[in-house]
């Protein structure tokens, strides 16, 4: 069965840096999703993307974060320079088409800023 | 605004005992509502959703829930736990905006299953 995939499933990073948490989604769907949990928190919506650019992004997603589609298979989120409360574990969810569809939720990778 | 509201961050129950996982919604327009769960190491597994047809939703693994558009509820059953059920279980809400149709959580139930 088709199952979204992330990598990796821990990274632990230093305040300041870079990240790029990857992402492959099914392969025919459309709609691809990033969404983060806080320990002990909500899951909480961060961006909707389709048709190569961001459908949607909340307040939480600003000037630091950026997602990108390369290569017609890979979905990535980058944080461009981690703060302490960029610790979260990081979904990547997609659906194959509009508005009621499922979406397919990835197994997240859980990001460390020490 | 659509939101979720789950009352009770852990249940516990004995095996073969109803499970009652409880979800209230707020929405000004028909909602679209759906359970999912978390086991764990592992993303989000959806159970069941409702979509404005049957109120008594059935879902795998031998969930159910009932829409109850006078309560504004959305609770999740199932008439017997077995151990296997012991994970992390979200309601959620679609929020229309757009095709991207972006879900909004609660802030999740987690269930244990004694012996």
């Amino acid at each position: 069965e088709p199952e979204v995939t992330q990598t990796p499933s821990h990274q632990v990073t230093q305040m300041g840096q870079e990240v790029i948490l990857r992402c492959v989604p099914i392969s025919n769907h459309l709609y691809f999703y990033w969404y983060r949990q806080i320990l002990g928190q909500k899951v909480e919506f961060l961006v909707s993307f389709y048709n190569n650019e961001i459908s949607e992004k909340s307040e939480i997603f600003d000037d630091q974060f950026s997602v990108e589609r390369p290569d017609g298979s890979n979905f990535t989120l980058k944080i461009r320079s981690t703060k302490l409360e960029d610790s979260a574990m990081y979904f990547c969810a997609s659906k194959v088409g509009l508005a009621l569809n499922e979406q397919f939720f990835g197994p997240g990778t859980r990001l460390t800023v020490l | 605004a659509q939101s979720v509201t789950q009352l009770g961050s852990h249940v516990s129950v004995s095996e073969g005992a109803l499970v009652l996982l409880r979800c209230n919604y707020s929405s000004s327009v028909p909602p679209y509502l759906f359970w999912y769960v978390q086991y764990p190491n592992q993303g989000l597994q959806l159970l069941l959703k409702y979509t404005s047809a049957a109120t008594l939703v059935k879902g795998i693994n031998g969930f159910e829930a009932e829409f109850k558009k006078s309560e504004t509820s959305f609770h999740l059953t199932k008439p017997s736990a077995h151990m296997s059920d012991a994970a992390e279980y979200f309601c959620a809400v679609i929020v229309n905006t757009g095709t991207a149709s972006k879900l909004t959580f609660g802030t999740g139930t987690r269930l244990q299953v004694t012996l």
